[in-house]
């Protein structure tokens, strides 16, 4: 059973550009949510998607935009990227996006912004 | 506006003693709570969670607490281990806009000393 996947695992980007992160669901689950993490901060809980619609959104600008995909897989894009988006992105999936159930989180992807 | 709270960034115990890990929330709303354990370079693991209806869930060497009255919930952990060192993040989850949405604290590092 494979848990939540996410690539690429590490990337570098330079100020300006634009960068894509790729979520796989975990077996079985329909709802992904995307977090940003900060050295020595929680998860920030940048949007949600449940039947390939944003469901929910944190406080971020329209800069960081998403997908979800008919198989449930998501992508997370981030537009005009600045130093300050230097962070561990994390997806998390979980089963139902009405109910109260565990959410489960995969590896993260770092991204260093320069 | 930090809905989740954890006020110890960190905690150091004995091997075999007990961890006692504490967090707070401020939204009433929330009905289901969690609590994930982190390693560095690895995304957050689940550990146990409780629904609003109990007071009580045990797992193991792990209990979580919640005290609705107080809007505050903790973690036990007996008898502590060296592997048990790691971040443990609180988070609380509660119904808006017709989905669950999930709020993360800032984390309390664990060193269990052996």
């Amino acid at each position: 059973d494979a848990g939540v996947t996410q690539s690429p695992t590490h990337l570098i980007k330079t100020r300006g550009q634009q960068v894509t992160l790729r979520c796989s669901p975990k077996s079985g689950h329909d709802t992904v949510s995307w977090y940003q993490q900060a050295l020595g901060q929680g998860p920030q809980f940048i949007f949600q998607y449940y039947e390939e619609e944003e469901r929910q959104r944190g406080n971020f600008p329209d800069r960081f935009s998403g997908h979800q995909f008919p198989n449930y897989s998501s992508e997370l894009n981030v537009n005009a990227l600045l130093l300050g988006d230097s962070a561990l992105y994390l997806c998390a999936s979980r089963w139902g996006g009405g109910a109260g159930n565990t959410i489960y989180f995969g590896e993260g992807s770092w991204l260093t912004v320069v | 506006d930090q809905q989740v709270k954890q006020n110890s960034p960190s905690l150091s115990v004995q091997e075999g003693r007990i961890s006692i890990l504490n967090c707070d929330y401020t939204n009433s709303m929330f009905d289901y709570f969690l609590w994930y354990k982190k390693y560095p370079a690895e995304g957050p693991t689940f550990l146990i969670s409780i629904s609003s209806i109990k007071d009580k869930n045990e797992d193991g060497r792990f209990t979580v607490f919640l005290n609705k009255s107080a809007k505050h919930l903790s973690l036990h952990i007996v008898p502590s281990q060296p592997g048990d060192s790691a971040v443990y993040f609180c988070a609380a989850a509660g119904k808006t806009s017709g989905t669950y949405k999930y709020i993360f604290g800032t984390g309390t590092r664990l060193k269990v000393l052996a």
